[in-house]
C-alpha cells in the first residue's frame, strides 16, 4: 500500500463546476494535511493546510480531513481554466523533522 | 508567504561532472531544508534533510557520497551532484519550513537539470 494515494486522473470538469480531489493516506501519525497545486515545470504551491477533523473553507477551496478513515480532500467551486494543474496531497509524516510525503498527484483539467 | 530561491533555474551538463544547486531563504531562516527531485509524471521524492550546522540525513536508497549536501548558514543549503549521469537529469526541489512557528514549507522555483 502506498503511504498516499491519489486518483491520478485526468479528472476532467467543466469551467463553473465544482472539482472533487480525493487522497487516502496510510501513517495514522500523520497530524497535518497539506494540498499543494502544480503547474507544468513549476514547483508546488501551497494551497491549503487543514489540521483538524472537518471541513476547513478558503475562497473557493474547501479541504476535508477524516482522521479515523485517513481521508482528506480538496473541494474547488466555480472552477476556471486557471485552475488546471496537478494537486498533490501531502501529509505530514514526522512534526519534529516537518517532511512531506506526497502522493502522486491527480491530474485536474478545466474545461472552458 | 515566505520566498525561498534556487539557483541555476535550469542547467544543461556532460556526464561525469559536477553540478551545485543552491536554495536560498530570502526573508527567513530555515534551520532545516528539504531537498526533493520529481522525475517526468511523477511525484517529488523527499532526498535529504539538510541540517544547518550538522550533518544532512538522506533517505533509504539516496546515495550521501553523490548528492552532497552542505547547509553552512541559516539561509543557504546547497546540492552537489557529483560525478552525474544520464539518469540524474530531473527537477530538483528545495523547500524549507520557517524556523519558527508554522509547520507550512515554502519551496523554491527548481532547477532542471539535464546530464548530457
Amino acid at each position: 500500500q502506498k503511504e498516499v494515494e491519489q486518483n491520478s486522473g485526468p479528472l476532467s470538469v467543466p469551467e463553473g463546476a465544482i472539482a472533487s480531489l480525493n487522497c487516502t493516506y496510510s501513517d495514522r501519525v500523520s497530524q497535518s494535511f497539506f494540498w499543494y497545486r502544480q503547474y507544468s515545470g513549476k514547483s508546488p504551491e501551497l494551497i491549503m493546510s487543514i489540521y483538524s477533523n472537518g471541513d476547513k473553507e478558503d475562497g473557493r477551496f474547501t479541504a476535508q480531513l477524516n482522521k479515523a478513515s485517513q481521508y482528506v480532500s480538496l473541494l474547488i467551486r466555480d472552477s476556471q481554466p486557471s485552475d488546471s494543474a496537478t494537486y498533490l496531497c501531502a501529509p505530514q509524516r514526522d512534526t519534529g523533522r516537518r517532511a512531506l510525503t506526497f502522493g502522486s498527484g491527480t491530474r485536474l483539467q478545466v474545461q472552458p | 508567504g515566505a520566498v525561498v530561491s534556487q539557483h541555476p533555474s535550469w542547467v544543461i551538463c556532460k556526464s561525469g561532472t559536477s553540478v551545485k544547486i543552491e536554495c536560498r531563504s530570502l526573508d527567513f531562516q530555515a534551520t532545516t531544508m528539504f531537498w526533493y527531485r520529481q522525475f517526468p509524471k511523477q511525484s517529488l521524492m523527499l532526498m535529504a534533510t539538510s541540517n544547518e550546522g550538522s550533518k544532512a540525513t538522506y533517505e533509504q536508497g539516496v546515495e550521501k557520497d553523490k548528492f552532497l549536501i552542505n547547509h553552512a548558514s541559516l539561509t543557504l543549503s546547497t546540492l552537489t551532484v557529483t560525478s552525474a549521469h544520464p539518469e540524474d537529469s530531473s527537477f530538483y526541489i528545495c523547500s524549507a519550513p520557517p524556523a519558527s512557528g508554522s509547520d507550512e514549507q515554502f519551496f523554491g522555483p527548481g532547477t532542471r537539470l539535464t546530464v548530457l
